[in-house]
């Protein structure tokens, strides 16, 4: 069964409006939420964690557990935020390894 | 930052021979490091958590005889994909951690596509 699901596979948005990617997962534990970006024709890097609770390139993401959500959002796009976005979790399978959302294409438009 | 390299980007090969791809920790130690494939438009799937010094750990449906994984030092992890078919052709990518602790951030490699003729 797929842990993490995030619903929209493309999205886009003009420079200067609010984001927001949706990322829901399904674990009854106490889990531990990242997401993580891939720029054009780079590798896959840590965005942010829902445990530091920080802002990264003004981007936050709240861990919902009512909700079982862990969604990403900035108010005011740039033009450099166009990539790929991946919600993972890291539940109770040990070893540390994480489940990955299917990804998110975020496109501004200048 | 931490860097991990993986090799080679990209390979191509016949149906029936086998393809090696390497993932370096390259300024520090990894102890587990993890192995993804992900189609077009897809997720990564984890495939298997690499132990160094041990067996690895396959997930359910990956089959560990033609997924061959091996973790002879603290810094390789090398996946092998035998007798590869066209249904192989994917993209490969290994991650580690610096740390073991909780909430460590994986690093990623670039990913190794491979295309199976």
């Amino acid at each position: 069964a797929q842990r993490v699901t995030q619903p929209e596979k493309l999205l886009s948005v003009f420079k200067g409006a609010p984001v927001e990617l949706k990322c829901n997962y399904s674990y009854s534990g106490s889990p531990e939420l990242f997401w993580y970006v891939q720029y054009s024709r780079q590798r896959l890097q840590l965005l942010l964690r829902h445990i530091s609770r920080e802002s990264i390139k003004g981007f936050t993401a709240d861990l919902n557990k009512g909700e079982t959500s862990f969604h990403l959002k900035k108010p005011f796009a740039q033009e450099e935020d166009s990539a790929m976005y991946y919600c993972a979790l890291k539940g109770p399978w040990g070893n540390n390894r994480l489940a990955f959302g299917k990804g998110n294409q975020v496109v501004v438009i200048p | 930052g931490a860097v991990v390299s993986q090799h080679p980007s990209r390979v191509i090969c016949k149906s029936g021979t086998s393809v090696k791809i390497e993932c370096r920790s390259l300024d520090f130690q990894a102890t587990t490091m993890f192995w993804y494939r992900q189609f077009p438009k897809q997720s990564l799937m984890l495939m298997a958590t690499s132990n160094e010094g041990s067996k690895a750990t396959y997930e359910q449906g990956v089959e560990k005889d033609k997924f061959l994984i091996n973790h002879a030092s603290l810094t390789l992890s090398t996946l092998t994909v035998t007798s590869a078919h066209p249904e192989d052709s994917s993209f490969y990518i290994c991650s580690a951690r610096v740390l073991q602790g909780e909430g460590s951030p994986l690093h990623f490699g670039n990913g190794t596509r491979l295309t199976v003729t």
